[in-house]
């Protein structure tokens, strides 16, 4: 059974400050990986989807980053800012379609 | 970028009340549509995928009978919680995958949440 966790749980952080979000998953068989950003009572936005066969993906400020052998992805946020204080998660699809989410990291980036 | 959208986007209903949640592809066709809940600071858990046309397939431990999908079109899936009680009190949010693109990715809606009092 695939499992997705993420770390840390929440983080603080200072505005300008380059932060790494981490997350593995059990099961390398995987479809493809994103990343999501959640603000409170509110959907997902997507950030970043990788690709099984791919490396890395970037956009923007975020660079989000696979290696499937080891069950590891990171999201990378260079010079954080308030508004990117928000809930991240990251989620993997199965081979059978389905997506498995982690627990979330809850970012808050301090003025 | 495809837009999905959820209605309604809150809802407060007695218990003993049949709720009905919809999602709709706006600008694409969804071969694929998924219902997930999620409680307060938890993340989000799959209910079940659902496909046009077909009966939607549940995850162990969502009872089939309490929250009904319908997959009518390709362009929208409804949630209905039957008889809601406020332990079904939750946000819950669908996505959809593109039929012509077979990338994986998924599109979400904004959320609908749900209060059962």
């Amino acid at each position: 059974k695939q499992e997705v966790t993420q770390i840390p749980a929440a983080l603080s952080v200072p505005e300008g400050e380059n932060l790494v979000l981490n997350c593995s998953f059990t099961d390398s068989a995987i479809y493809n990986l994103q990343w999501f950003r959640q603000d409170p009572g509110k959907g997902l936005t997507s950030l970043l989807l990788i690709q099984s066969s791919q490396r890395e993906q970037t956009s923007g400020r975020l660079n989000a980053s696979l290696d499937k052998s080891s069950g590891r992805s990171t999201l990378y946020i260079a010079a954080s800012q308030p508004g990117d204080s928000a809930t991240y998660l990251c989620a993997v699809t199965s081979n059978t379609g389905k997506l498995i989410f982690g627990q979330g990291t809850t970012l808050q980036v301090k003025p | 970028g495809a837009v999905v959208s959820q209605h309604p986007s809150w809802v407060i209903c007695k218990s003993g009340t049949s709720v009905k949640i919809e999602c709709r592809s706006l600008d694409f066709q969804a071969t694929t549509m998924f219902w997930y809940r999620q409680f307060p600071k938890q993340s989000l858990m799959l209910m079940a995928t659902s496909n046009e046309g077909s009966k939607a397939t549940y995850e162990q431990g969502v009872e089939k009978d309490k929250f009904l999908i319908n997959h009518a079109s390709l362009t929208l899936s409804t949630l209905t919680v039957t008889s809601a009680h406020p332990e079904d009190s939750s946000f819950y949010i669908c996505s959809a995958s593109r039929r012509s693109v077979n990338t994986g990715e998924l599109f979400f809606g904004e959320g609908s949440r749900l209060t059962v009092l």
